[in-house]
């Protein structure tokens, strides 16, 4: 069945540093990935998606690339700042948008 | 824009009561999802709803669990009777059609607890 893997946390980086978050799936057909983020005290939101192989899905400074032939959905972003800290699911959809969640990266930014 | 509206925020029961919760989708959301997020873990679907009917309840224990969306707009889902490991954040979710590339919006969750 469809299933997503990503990197354990927690990731702690101080501000300004580049963040990579690894994600890898396996699925049938061509699902649509997304990236989802938890903040404290708040609900999941989705921060970026890429619906086709090669699509770049870009939000607030992060980005992550599509990657079929890799099977992958890295998050990354150049900088990042204190107000990033939170929980990063990679996630994935197929045709009935059953999405499928990762156990979630906990990031933490120090100033 | 409102958001997806869920009721209690918490919840604390002692094992082989019964629970239930409540969501408000946003205005509109033909369907509607509940997961189930325990600590450390990614959320699970347990129910999804296009609009009053289940799409999909393959991994909701439907010994102990159900859910029903009336009218196709709000929905409950119970717990009879709690488990200790029912102990998560049980969160609703709505989106416009149900379609595989759709941003799903999720309410805050109510954090269950089950001593």
């Amino acid at each position: 069945g469809n299933s997503v893997t990503q990197m354990e946390g927690p990731v702690t980086l101080s501000e300004e540093a580049f963040l990579t978050i690894n994600c890898t799936y396996t699925a049938t057909g061509y699902p649509s990935l997304f990236w989802y983020v938890q903040y404290p005290g708040e609900g999941l939101q989705l921060l970026l998606k890429a619906t086709k192989a090669d699509d770049k899905g870009s939000n607030k400074g992060f980005e992550a690339t599509y990657r079929k032939e890799t099977t992958s959905f890295h998050l990354e972003k150049g900088s990042v700042q204190v107000s990033d800290s939170a929980v990063y699911f990679c996630a994935l959809s197929g045709a009935t948008n059953k999405l499928i969640f990762g156990t979630g990266t906990l990031l933490a930014v120090q100033p | 824009e409102a958001g997806v509206a869920q009721s209690p925020r918490y919840k604390i029961i002692e094992k082989r009561q019964s629970v239930a919760f409540w969501c408000n989708p946003i205005s509109g959301h033909a369907t509607l999802y509940w997961y189930q997020q325990i600590l450390g873990q990614g959320p699970k679907l347990l129910i999804q709803f296009q609009n009053n009917g289940v799409v999909d309840d393959s991994q909701l224990p439907k010994d102990r669990f159900s859910a029903e969306r009336l009218k196709g707009v709000d929905s409950t889902l119970k717990i009879q009777p709690a488990k200790l490991e029912d102990s998560a954040v049980y969160l609703c979710a709505s989106s416009l059609g149900g379609q595989g590339s759709e941003k799903l919006f999720f309410g805050s969750g109510t954090q269950l607890s089950v001593l």
